[in-house]
Formats: structure tokens, sequence, C-alpha cells
């Protein structure tokens, strides 16, 4: 069974363009994250949700734009597609709580390029 | 601002030639530092998470020890299925992680 699930797992799509990344988990987390991975490997945070809300969102476009409808499923929506949007986008889900903090699991990754 | 630095940024060892990669960082508070390893094509895996200076974690021929401003990560005897590259990064007070830029390592039969 995966635990973090992605669709699609690549995605081309010209500029302009809108498009969504769908992530399942069946960890039964409480959290779940959206990151971007560049070409040059750097793994950066975009959002982060803990039971469906909002808890971490960083420096992020407001063209992107992240939909949890439950706490198993964090969708992301990204408007106006960019070529600089080309990247890896990866979903993960981790439990959630205070200190001591937990690993995360990822999913398998959304290549995403804009042409 | 939180920073991770890894090095080198790449490794190639010879099967059975032990080495270690160094996690530099520097954040508001660490509260976990993690390592975790990326096969090409694929979403990190979790390897080990360290809390406080000391600390050190096994997994078969990895080996992960943390002081107040590094980690390393030792391989020992390393075997051709260990090639991939290995990601740190470091979880802060204001509960953000951040991620180093990686160590791709190689390991030739």
């Amino acid at each position: 069974d995966t635990a973090v699930s992605q669709t699609p797992k690549y995605l081309v799509t010209q500029m302009g363009n809108d498009k969504s990344i769908k992530c399942e988990q069946n960890l039964g987390h409480d959290t779940m994250y959206w990151y971007k991975q560049d070409s040059k490997k750097f793994l950066k945070i975009m959002f982060s949700y803990n039971n469906k809300e909002l808890i971490i969102n960083e420096t992020v476009p407001n063209r992107f734009s992240p939909k949890s409808p439950d706490k198993a499923h964090l969708n992301l929506h990204i408007n106006s597609l960019e070529l600089g949007d080309s990247a890896v986008y990866f979903c993960a889900s981790s439990p959630y709580g205070p200190p001591p903090v937990y690993e995360q699991y990822f999913g398998p990754g959304t290549r995403l390029t804009v042409t | 601002e939180d920073q991770v630095t890894q090095s080198p940024e790449a490794l190639r060892l010879q099967e059975g030639e032990s080495s270690s990669l160094n996690c530099s960082y520097t954040v508001s508070g660490l509260r976990g530092l993690f390592w975790y390893r990326q096969d090409p094509g694929k979403g990190p895996e979790f390897l080990f998470t360290l809390y406080s200076a000391g600390e050190e974690k096994e997994k078969e021929r990895l080996k992960a020890t943390l002081t107040k401003k590094e980690s390393f990560l030792h391989i020992t005897a390393p075997k051709p299925e260990d090639s991939a590259t290995y990601l740190c990064a470091a979880h802060s007070n204001d509960y953000k992680l951040s991620f180093g830029a990686g160590t791709t390592v190689t390991v030739r039969a």
C-alpha cells in the first residue's frame, strides 16, 4: 500500500495554464506539506496543513493555492503557470505534536514542466 | 535566517571505502535534525532523527551523529546499493524544516 501518493507523476503544460496536483496519505497523519525541489535539488517548503488548517505559508506567489478537503488529502492548484514554476513538487505527511518533532513521509513527486 | 549546508556536494567511493558526510546548520533553536535518502526520481526516504548534541543513531552501514553546530552521516564499508543523495534537514523553533542541498554518493563495485 502506498503511504503518500501523488497524481499525476508528470505534468507538461504551457505558460498561462492552470493545473492541479493531488496528494493523498493513508498513514493517519494530521499534518501534510507541499515542497518544491528545484533543479539544484534544494527542497523548499511551500505550505503545511494540520487537520485541514493552514499552519505554514512560506513566501510563495499567490498563484499557488493549497486546498485540504480532509486531513488525508492536500491538493495544490497553480494558476497562470510560468516557466519558473518548472520543478518537482513533493507532498509529505507527518504526525503532529509538540516536540520531539516527527519525521516526514514523502510522496513520489510530480515533475512539472512549463513550456 | 535558518541555513543548512552540506558537504561535499558529491562523493565517489569504492565499495568498502568508509567515509563521512557533513551537515552544518544554523537555525533558531534546533528541535530536530533529520537525515533522508533520496534515490533518482523518488521522494526522500526518512533515515534518522537526532534531537540533542551527543546523540547517535545507527542503521545498517549508516551512523548519524550530532553536535551543536553540525551533524555527520558516517557510511561504513559502503555497497553499491548505498548510492543515493543524502539530505539533511533542521527543524527550528518556529516549526520550519530547512533542507540542505544534499550530498550525492556513488559507490563503485
